[in-house]
């Protein structure tokens, strides 16, 4: 069965710097991968998709690229704020029918 | 108006009771997805349906069912609760247009605890 690995440690960063969350997958070749935000207590909402065929994509201050060889993608946040504090999860489309199978998050802390 | 919302928020029942989590949207979408979350383990799909007449079992479906009344209804049934059943769960619905991102939109949340 196909893995997702997303370091499970919190990471801490200062107002104004570059949040960087990795995630790694295995055994599978997915069609599209997701980012999603999740506060606590709260849904997860969508944030980014790329595709197989995309190398980067970008929304604001967000940035996310796509791996395909190193099976990996990494999910940016620039001039981070307190208010991007949250956990991120990514998620993997392996069918292509939109059954996601979620990594477990990452929780991102941005100090004033 | 929340476009996926759930009932109850919150519930506390007892080892062997019949519970019901629903799920209803307003959004027009084919697809609708039941997970649960835990600690450490994220986000995992329980069930999932492509339209009113398709049920699928995702990854954990040993102990709970569900039912698609209508394309705008999704409810997840616990025949006979049990404690490990304890969980966060998540609706969630998708256009399922492959020409679109397929994002999935969750609702708030059932908070269930089986005593």
């Amino acid at each position: 069965s196909q893995k997702i690995e997303q370091n499970s440690e919190a990471l801490n960063i200062q107002e104004g710097k570059t949040a960087t969350l990795t995630c790694n997958y295995t055994n599978y070749s997915p069609a599209y991968l997701q980012w999603y935000r999740q506060d606590p207590g709260r849904g997860p909402v969508f944030l980014l998709l790329i595709r197989e065929n995309e190398k980067e994509k970008r929304k604001e201050r967000l940035k996310v690229t796509f791996d395909t060889t190193l099976k990996q993608s990494l999910f940016h946040i620039t001039a981070s704020q307190p208010a991007d504090s949250a956990t991120y999860l990514c998620a993997l489309d392996a069918s292509g029918y939109s059954t996601l199978t979620f990594g477990k998050g990452t929780m991102l802390l941005v100090s004033p | 108006d929340a476009d996926v919302t759930q009932t109850p928020r919150n519930r506390i029942t007892k080892t062997g009771k019949r519970i019901m989590l629903e799920c209803s949207q307003t959004k027009g979408h084919d697809r609708m997805y039941w997970y649960r979350q835990d600690p450490g383990l994220g986000l995992r799909l329980i069930y999932y349906s492509f339209d009113v007449k398709d049920i699928n079992k995702g990854e954990i479906s040993d102990g709970y069912s569900v039912s698609r009344q209508a394309q705008a209804k999704f409810s997840l049934s616990l025949e006979s609760a049990i404690p490990n059943q304890t969980a966060l769960y998540f609706c969630a619905t998708s256009p399922g247009d492959r020409r679109m991102n397929n994002e999935q939109f969750f609702g708030p949340g059932t908070r269930l605890t089986v005593l």
